[in-house]
């Protein structure tokens, strides 16, 4: 059984086109990630759900929205699709136990090419 | 603005030999401190954490903190080629709810 589960694994799309991501976590865990690495593997926080909570919201263009609609789900929505937006997305979930957080549990990531 | 600083590499060592990763943290409050490992086109996994000053060790891998200069490092003993790829260093800040913070990643090369 795949711990964190991301769909699609693949996204080709033209510029301009709006595309969702979705996520699902079975681990029983309250607090889920968006991140996104670049080509350079640099992984950077962009949202976080803690029970179905936006908690984090990085500086982040409003192209992007993410939907929790319960603690094992957490979507990501990007429209108007750009170039830089190529990336790979991971999805990530952790059971948060305060100030010392758990580790993190990654999806396989879901790489986007924009052309 | 919160910082994880690594050398990117390539760091190349022969195997069997000693290979050792730094990374350094600007949040002088920042709690937990990990040490992910990144195949090329996989998702990065978990091979320790740390929360107290010193030593931790499992197997071949000893992570080491020092709170004072805000430093963690992991050094992986007898490299295997296996052991090549992209080590991530992830730092949680003092906060609940506040996310891990990832270094740019090194590098690692272990040649036969």
């Amino acid at each position: 059984d795949t711990a964190v589960s991301q769909t699609p694994k693949y996204l080709v799309t033209q510029m301009g086109n709006d595309k969702s991501i979705k996520c699902e976590q079975n681990l029983g865990h309250d607090t889920m990630y968006w991140y996104k690495q670049d080509s350079k593997k640099f992984l950077k926080i962009m949202f976080s759900y803690n029970n179905k909570e936006l908690i984090i919201n990085e500086t982040v263009p409003n192209r992007f929205s993410p939907k929790s609609p319960d603690k094992a789900h957490l979507n990501l929505h990007i429209n108007s699709l750009e170039l830089g937006d190529s990336a790979v997305y991971f999805c990530a979930s952790s059971h948060d136990r305060g100030i010392v957080t758990g580790e993190l549990f990654f999806g396989e990531g879901s790489r986007l090419t924009v052309l | 603005q919160k910082e994880v600083e690594q050398n990117s590499g390539p760091l190349s060592v022969p195997e069997g030999a000693i290979a050792s990763l730094n990374c350094t943290y600007s949040d002088r409050g920042s709690q937990s401190f990990f040490w992910y490992r990144q195949y090329s086109g996989k998702s990065p996994e978990l091979i320790m954490f740390i929360y107290s000053n010193g030593d931790k060790e499992d197997g071949r891998f000893t992570a080491q903190l020092n709170k004072a200069s805000q430093y963690v490092s992991l050094l992986i003993r007898d490299s295997q080629p296996s052991d090549s790829a992209t080590y991530l260093c992830a730092v949680k800040g003092p906060r609940a709810g506040t996310a891990l913070i990832f270094g740019k990643g090194t590098t690692l090369s272990v040649s036969s």
